[in-house]
């Protein structure tokens, strides 16, 4: 079975552009979180998703935002870059929301210039 | 203060050591996840745990709920060990939502 996959891997942008990622969760997983890791913040939660219902969000502000489609499949978005943004972002996929084992994506690394 | 602590921070060990990391969190659980992190960024779960103890060839993991207390036991420590080791837990009713400690830098030396 595949495991999480996201696109991109890389990414650089600038201040003030916006940026999509996108997690496509391992087959039969309903369950999406996103994650933001930085050296001084450390793991942090975005979003929970699950059948395309937001169901948890961590403090990030309104530029921060995400969806789940029909088949799982999650993208985030983050408007208005800041260069604070620089992090590697990853998901994590689970069968079921809550007490499930999560399953983390290789992460997409965004660097904000 | 943060909810999940970690110690140690960083940890150097030689070839064939056992090695202990230690959790402790000041939050109610509902099961509490070890994870493994290597160079590059990719992440993997290493166990979750509600009670007791779990055991994964060189590696076990138990904790204690009472005392808000979990342990990563590694035996016969490698080299390619070496990793961040990180702890984080599932608050009571949030969901899928992990609340992450700061993570143990371990370099297992040959």
């Amino acid at each position: 079975k595949a495991g999480v996959t996201q696109t991109p891997r890389y990414l650089i942008k600038t201040r003030g552009q916006q940026v999509t990622l996108s997690c496509s969760p391992i087959s039969g997983h309903r369950s999406v979180s996103w994650y933001q890791q930085t050296p001084g913040q450390g793991l942090q939660f975005l979003f929970e998703y699950f059948s395309e219902t937001q169901r948890n969000k961590g403090n990030f502000p309104g530029r921060f935002s995400g969806r789940q489609f029909s088949n799982s499949r999650s993208e985030m978005n983050v408007s208005t870059l800041e260069l604070g943004d620089s992090a590697l972002y990853l998901c994590a996929s689970s069968l079921a929301a809550g007490v499930d084992t999560q399953y983390f994506g290789p992460g997409t690394r965004l660097t904000v210039l | 203060k943060n909810e999940v602590e970690q110690s140690p921070q960083n940890l150097t060990a030689q070839e064939g050591e056992f090695i202990t990391i230690n959790c402790s969190y000041s939050v109610g659980i509902s099961a509490l996840h070890w994870l493994q992190q290597h160079p590059g960024g990719g992440i993997v779960s290493l166990f979750m745990l509600s009670s007791g103890k779990k055991k994964h060839g060189r590696l076990i993991a138990t904790i204690n709920i009472q005392e808000k207390h979990s342990s990563l036991h590694i035996t016969a420590s490698h080299p390619r060990d070496s990793a961040v080791y990180i702890c984080a837990v599932l608050k009571e009713t949030s969901g899928s939502r992990l609340t992450f400690g700061e993570g143990t830098q371990l370099t297992v030396n040959p």
